[in-house]
């Protein structure tokens, strides 16, 4: 049981290219959602996912696309990188829950943009 | 969600407990108090979650005031490895979590 699986670990990217970060889980977790987090921050909600073909947008959203074809994968894309999205990167996956749930995130993703 | 307030910032002797505070006065009847850590920039880790009773697992425990407005989360036997910043998020469920600053704990010999 892998838990939460983020790659790459390290990316060092020039302004303007694209990418997208991986993100597996393997614990058939219907919820599924992807933050980032700045220096000296909290963590902030990009995307998140309540189950394979549906998806929403979290609370900084602009700049990045998810799509959720299965359960087990969530990835998130950079379309044109910018240097404000030098961030750390976490996915984050849970059952859903009436009586609450506990989230498991990844180790993270940290992206440079030059 | 309903806003948190936290001490920036909290020190404790290893061995001791370690008594982290939050205000939550703005919470609702279906919102649970939920406590992350995270150490060295990892992936946050849960520590534990409650919804009115007090709550104890082997990392820790919460304790909820009857009123709900606030909790307190207790490492009974702090130790270095628990230095980390300390998030309390309220939420009413899902994958939706709202993180604060949270309390950097300082475990010092």
């Amino acid at each position: 049981n892998a838990g939460v699986t983020q790659t790459p670990k390290f990316q060092v990217l020039k302004t303007g290219q694209s990418m997208t970060l991986q993100c597996a889980q393997d614990m058939n977790h219907e919820y599924m959602s992807w933050y980032r987090q700045d220096p000296g921050m909290g963590l902030r909600l990009i995307h998140y996912s309540v189950g394979a073909g549906i998806t929403d947008q979290g609370e900084v959203p602009n700049g990045y696309n998810v799509s959720r074809s299965t359960t087990e994968d969530f990835p998130l894309r950079l379309l044109s990188a910018a240097p404000s999205q030098t961030s750390v990167y976490f996915c984050a996956s849970s059952y859903s829950s009436t009586s609450g749930n506990t989230i498991y995130f990844g180790e993270g993703s940290w992206l440079t943009v030059v | 969600d309903a806003k948190t307030t936290q001490p920036p910032s909290m020190d404790c002797a290893e061995g001791r407990a370690a008594n982290l505070p939050c205000n939550h006065s703005t919470i609702s009847g279906n919102e649970y108090v939920y406590w992350y850590r995270q150490i060295h920039s990892q992936g946050p880790q849960y520590i534990i979650h409650g919804l009115k009773n007090n709550e104890t697992n082997e990392m820790a425990s919460l304790i909820i005031t009857e009123d709900r407005k606030s909790s307190t989360l207790i490492l009974p036997h702090a130790t270095l490895r628990d230095t980390a910043v300390y998030y309390c998020i309220v939420t009413g469920g899902g994958n939706k979590l709202t993180f604060g600053t949270g309390t950097q704990l300082k475990v010092e010999l």
